[in-house]
């Protein structure tokens, strides 16, 4: 988990107000992604990015938005939080995929919690 | 859509005892199936991971059984521990493309 950091690790908002979630890596991966977990749904794709000048949509996009600011940074703004964002928000990274896969290393996690 | 679908969602067993997870998949272009293992508080790990090109895959007490043809994979822990107490998620991709698609979770608890 000490490859992957996540700030802040908790977090209790307001309905309305835009926050950030921010993801730092010291693996050197290109690719970086940004999950949900919610009880009975499991890792729910929000965004993710290829390389710094790549952003892609996941299953779950509506309401969020994203910033690669660099190869090592990848940050996830919550553009006005409402309460159904309530949730357990995981950063994670991979490299290029090889003959056996991908590997994904996730971060400890955000709690956020939207009154 | 839930191109993965994992049962049961939750699990309790015996110290000593077999835990079985079960996951299926619709997708035939998926051909890489890794088992994550997130302790709580924690992030996933990736646990142990099959191709489909071979029907098991063992890696100590952690088994992965394959069947192409039902589109199914599984999970197995022998001996299970109080220690494997977690939440286990499925996933599948496709070779060399982008993105794991992960299936629901199972919370399981081995009790001594």
């Amino acid at each position: 988990d000490a490859d992957v950091t996540q700030t802040p690790r908790n977090r209790i908002t307001k309905t309305g107000k835009r926050i950030m979630l921010e993801c730092s890596q010291t693996k050197g991966h290109d690719r970086m992604y940004w999950y949900r977990q919610d009880p009975g749904l499991g890792l729910r794709l929000i965004y993710y990015s290829f390389d710094v000048k790549d952003i892609n949509k996941g299953e779950i996009s509506d309401g969020y938005s994203v910033s690669r600011q660099a190869q090592a940074k990848f940050s996830l703004s919550l553009e006005s939080a409402i309460p159904n964002q309530t949730a357990l928000y995981f950063c994670a990274t991979s490299d290029l995929p090889g003959p056996r896969g991908e590997t994904q290393y996730f971060g400890p996690g955000t709690r956020l919690l939207v009154l | 859509q839930q191109q993965v679908k994992q049962s049961p969602q939750s699990l309790i067993v015996q110290k000593g005892g077999i835990s079985i997870i079960n996951c299926a998949y619709e997708n035939t272009a998926f051909d890489y199936f890794p088992w994550y293992q997130q302790f709580p508080g924690k992030g996933p790990a990736l646990l142990i991971a099959i191709r489909p090109d071979v029907s098991e895959k063992k890696e100590g007490r952690f088994t992965i059984s394959f069947n192409k043809s039902a589109k199914q994979f599984s999970l197995h822990i022998m001996d299970s521990q109080p220690g494997d107490s977690a939440t286990y998620f499925c996933a599948a991709s496709r070779r060399n493309t982008d993105k794991l698609i992960f299936g629901t979770g199972t919370r399981l608890q081995v009790f001594p």
